[in-house]
């Protein structure tokens, strides 16, 4: 059973220009979620994603998109990029948005703007 | 204030050591807790749920006061492996979903 992925692991992209991440949930799991580490610090809550829906947000701009497609998995969109995006991107899967089911990460995307 | 404080670190301790991290969340309305584990350069992962009664797992133990809003996790015996950063985490309390608030972890090194 393969957990979640998430691909690429490593990116390098310049300053203003666009970035999608992609993620795959863990089989059975229809929620995904987004969060930003950046070097230092716990991961920050971006949005959650339901039934292709953006259920929740944390406090990123709007720079900050997303989507879900029908098989659960879901992409991040950064426009504009800024040096300050240079994190590692998680993406975490669990079943069902309203239930505090066990969250299970992807290896995450180390995204670097220069 | 941050949503969730923990100790700051590192800590370094011997093998065998009894080691301690505390944690404190701001919003009362959280429901749900947990103690993560990640690894250098690796993603979280889920080392245990907190209970209001206390909770053990071998050689770690993770209490809640939520009167306090303040959360523990007492690693006994400690190993080469237990090596890592604990992140402290709880549920945001929101009806629309089940996001997670992490703190900025706190990192134990454990020496022979």
């Amino acid at each position: 059973d393969a957990g979640v992925t998430q691909s690429p692991t490593h990116l390098i992209k310049t300053r203003g220009q666009q970035v999608t991440l992609r993620c795959s949930p863990k089989s059975g799991h229809d929620t995904v979620s987004w969060y930003q580490q950046a070097l230092g610090q716990g991961p920050q809550f971006i949005f959650q994603y339901y039934e292709e829906e953006e259920r929740q947000r944390g406090n990123f701009p709007d720079r900050f998109s997303g989507h879900q497609f029908p098989n659960y998995s879901s992409e991040l969109n950064v426009n504009a990029l800024l040096l300050g995006d240079s994190a590692l991107y998680l993406c975490a899967s669990s079943e069902g948005h309203r239930r505090n089911t066990e969250a299970f990460f992807g290896q995450g995307t180390r995204l670097t703007v220069v | 204030r941050k949503e969730v404080e923990q100790d700051p670190g590192p800590f370094n301790v011997p093998e065998g050591a009894t080691v301690a991290f505390n944690c404190t969340y701001s919003n009362s309305a959280s429901q749900s807790f947990f103690w993560y584990r990640q690894d250098c350069r690796k993603e979280p992962k889920l080392l245990m749920s907190v209970y209001s009664s206390g909770n053990e797992d071998g050689r770690f133990t993770a209490q809640l006061n939520r009167a306090s809003q303040y959360i523990s996790l007492l690693i006994r015996d400690s190993k080469l492996s237990d090596s890592a950063t604990y992140l402290c985490v709880v549920n945001s309390p929101n009806q629309a979903g089940t996001a997670l608030i992490f703190g900025k972890g706190t990192t134990l090194s454990v020496s022979s």
